[in-house]
């Protein structure tokens, strides 16, 4: 059974940093691309950052990149998003989701940035 | 950027019941390799996302096949027949043709 398990949210204040991390287990993890998709409170899906088998390529919309930063470690099966200089409209609850239809989602971690 | 329009907001059915929601994008989905990348995914309250649709068409595994998907170039469609109590909750259709990733802003459904 495909699992993503999503932590490291929480409050933090604006421009500050926070990382995200993504357990995955139940498939070969180093054979997809993976990515988060973000959901601000009573919102709609927002596209946040995939990146590629070997994490050599990396891709962002504009409204995080050069902020955000997705990564992965192979061996332990786990995707990474490293968020700084966090904004307000940044609030939203992140997912963990495997490209490249976005098949399986993980539960979900909120991040709050409010002073 | 690929802007992805749905339509209705929302809409409410009876049990039982047949609804369509369209989704339209501002540019051709078909990619250069000559898929188009149209998903469609349902959340339900208070749970994520989860994939209903890929490529247009393509029922992912374990969903019903009272949900089919159609359409092609920019204009596409989710139909959802024998409307049952669990349909209900918020409907998005994405694109993953090409970046920026983009996503509809939901339809809700609801039933009456």
């Amino acid at each position: 059974e495909v699992q993503l398990v999503e932590s490291g949210g929480g409050l933090v204040q604006p421009g500050r940093s926070l990382k995200l991390s993504c357990a995955a287990s139940g498939f070969t993890f180093s054979n997809y691309y993976m990515a988060w998709v973000r959901q601000a409170p009573k919102k709609g899906l927002e596209w946040v950052a995939t990146i590629s088998t070997s994490g050599s390529r990396t891709y962002y919309p504009d409204s995080v990149k050069g902020r955000f930063t997705i990564s992965r470690d192979n061996a332990k099966s786990s995707l990474y998003l490293q968020m700084n200089s966090l904004k307000s409209e940044d609030t939203a609850t992140y997912y963990c989701a495997r490209h490249t239809y976005f098949d399986y989602w993980g539960q979900g971690v909120m991040v709050t940035v409010s002073s | 950027d690929v802007v992805m329009t749905q339509t209705p907001v929302s809409l409410s059915v009876s049990l039982g019941g047949q609804v369509s929601i369209s989704c339209r994008s501002s540019q051709s989905l078909v990619h250069n390799n000559g898929n188009t990348y149209l998903s469609w995914y349902l959340q339900k309250p208070g749970q994520s996302p989860q994939l209903l649709i890929y490529k247009v068409s393509n029922r992912f595994s374990g969903i019903s096949d009272r949900f089919s998907g159609s359409g092609s170039g920019t204009d596409f469609t989710l139909k959802i027949s024998r409307v049952e109590p669990d349909d209900l909750g918020v409907y998005y259709c994405g694109q993953g043709t090409q970046y920026p990733l983009t996503f509809g802003s939901g339809t809700k459904l609801e039933i009456k």
